[in-house]
């Protein structure tokens, strides 16, 4: 069975504290990883996606790397306003379609 | 990036009621539109994958005849709760896949949410 794990489950950061978020999965025939950013009470944002190991993609704190087991979703010198929850999905195609499966999310507190 | 909206972002209703939510792709076409049920500090649990013209794919444990799915257009899609009971209460997201084509790139965009409560 496909599963998408993301660890750590909830991170708490100084401000100007750099750190990363794990999404390791077990998927076969893996068609896109994408990273998300979920604020309380909204639908998630699209931050990154990526289809091939040793792929990178920057977006001002935030780069995301992923190898053929996991991603990595690092973050330098966080602001408070990083502070969310972060999704990871995995892509496969199965049956004729393209299906997502997420993970739980890494809830993220940056402190000022 | 695209823009996904989702209509209401907030409805509540007395059981028994049917409840209608509405996803529309603004800026792009999309053949493939999901809807997704989120319980609190839980991830997304997927639905049903609805296709334009076509009936919509449930997941395993959906009831199909309680959440109806229609995707009339290439950029509207609506959910609605049938005969709507308090254990139906939940935030209900949708997203939408943009067509574009770049690597084979399948990006779904989301919609902002309904959060549902059955009195």
């Amino acid at each position: 069975e496909d599963q998408v794990t993301q660890s750590p489950e909830a991170l708490r950061l100084q401000e100007g504290e750099s750190s990363s978020l794990n999404c390791s999965y077990t998927v076969s025939g893996l068609r896109g990883l994408f990273w998300y950013r979920q604020d309380p009470g909204k639908g998630p944002e699209f931050l990154f996606t990526l289809y091939s190991a040793g792929e990178e993609k920057e977006k001002e704190r935030l780069k995301a790397t992923l190898t053929k087991k996991e991603s990595f979703l690092h973050i330098t010198a966080p602001k408070p306003e990083d502070s969310a929850t972060y999704l990871c999905a995995v892509q496969v195609f199965t049956g004729g379609s393209y299906i997502p499966t997420f993970g739980r999310g890494t809830s993220l507190i940056v402190h000022p | 990036g695209a823009v996904v909206s989702q209509h209401p972002s907030w409805v509540i209703c007395k059981s028994g009621t049917s409840v209608k939510i509405e996803c529309r792709s603004l800026d792009f076409q999309a053949t493939t539109m999901f809807w997704y049920r989120q319980f609190p500090k839980q991830s997304l649990m997927l639905m049903a994958t609805s296709n334009e013209g076509s009936k919509a794919t449930y997941e395993q444990g959906v009831e199909k005849d309680k959440f109806l799915i229609n995707h009339a257009s290439l950029t509207l899609s609506t959910l609605t709760v049938t005969s709507a009971h308090p254990e139906d209460s939940s935030f209900y997201i949708c997203s939408a896949r943009d067509l574009t084509v770049h690597r084979g790139e399948n990006i779904q965009y989301f919609g902002a949410g309904t959060r549902l409560s059955v009195l």
